[in-house]
């Protein structure tokens, strides 16, 4: 079974509107990865996070990781009609095998 | 920029027929990953493989086999297509072995329907 919880499955927002993510793992995680996935396009690598407590922003993009790394999240301010897609987190496990979670489809009301 | 190529963006198939799908990248990346993906449970890792001639089974590699005979191609295999294979199916491929933090480059996907 999936190593990670995503949260919500789907979200709908009025653009302008901010938007978060989660991702929670029972277990201590050594990094964890965000993806985004256009509708009808194949996930991009956005981003990694490896300390406890990190946070990196990417223009209206905030990645957080908990301070026990065991959780994750990602919140985009004031959103866009072109933050639409599906965002996945991933996550380590067994060496180089990436797991991912159920990810969250964001919609965006223009 | 890295390229992972998928030979198919569409197949569809009989119930029973031994479908091939074919993945090449062009970084001489180490790594190389078959995933599907289904709605509402992600991305699940079918097979992968860190070598030629290599491969390793992931959540899900029941149905499937593999094959890495060069660094650049790996291939998926479905030896008896069933209607529960329908699926898009995403080929994935990373630098280096052994690291556990390498971004992941993925193929536009083949979206495969199982008749």
């Amino acid at each position: 079974g999936q190593q990670v919880m995503q949260i919500p499955q789907y979200q709908h927002v009025q653009e302008g509107e901010d938007f978060t993510t989660y991702c929670n793992s029972s277990t201590t995680l050594s990094n964890i990865q965000w993806y985004k996935q256009r509708p009808g396009g194949h996930p991009v690598f956005l981003i990694q996070l490896v300390k406890s407590g990190e946070v990196k922003k990417q223009k209206r993009l905030t990645f957080q990781f908990g301070e026990a790394k065991k959780n994750s999240s990602l919140h985009i301010t004031a959103t866009q009609t072109t933050d639409v897609g599906t965002y996945f987190c991933a996550v380590s496990r067994y060496g180089n095998k990436l797991v991912f979670g159920a990810g969250t489809i964001l919609r965006v009301k223009s | 920029d890295v390229k992972v190529t998928q030979s198919s963006r569409y197949l569809v198939k009989r119930t029973g027929e031994k479908v091939f799908l074919e993945c090449v990248q062009d970084m001489d990346h180490e790594n190389m990953f078959w995933y599907r993906q289904d709605p509402g449970l992600g991305l699940r890792l079918i097979y992968f493989s860190y070598d030629v001639k290599m491969k390793e089974k992931g959540d899900i590699p029941e149905g499937y086999s593999v094959s890495r005979e060069k660094k650049e191609r790996f291939s998926l295999i479905l030896e008896s297509a069933s209607t529960n294979q329908t699926s898009m199916y995403l080929c994935a491929s990373s630098l280096s072995p052994g690291a556990t933090n390498e971004k992941l480059f993925f193929g536009s996907g083949t979206q495969l329907s199982v008749l």
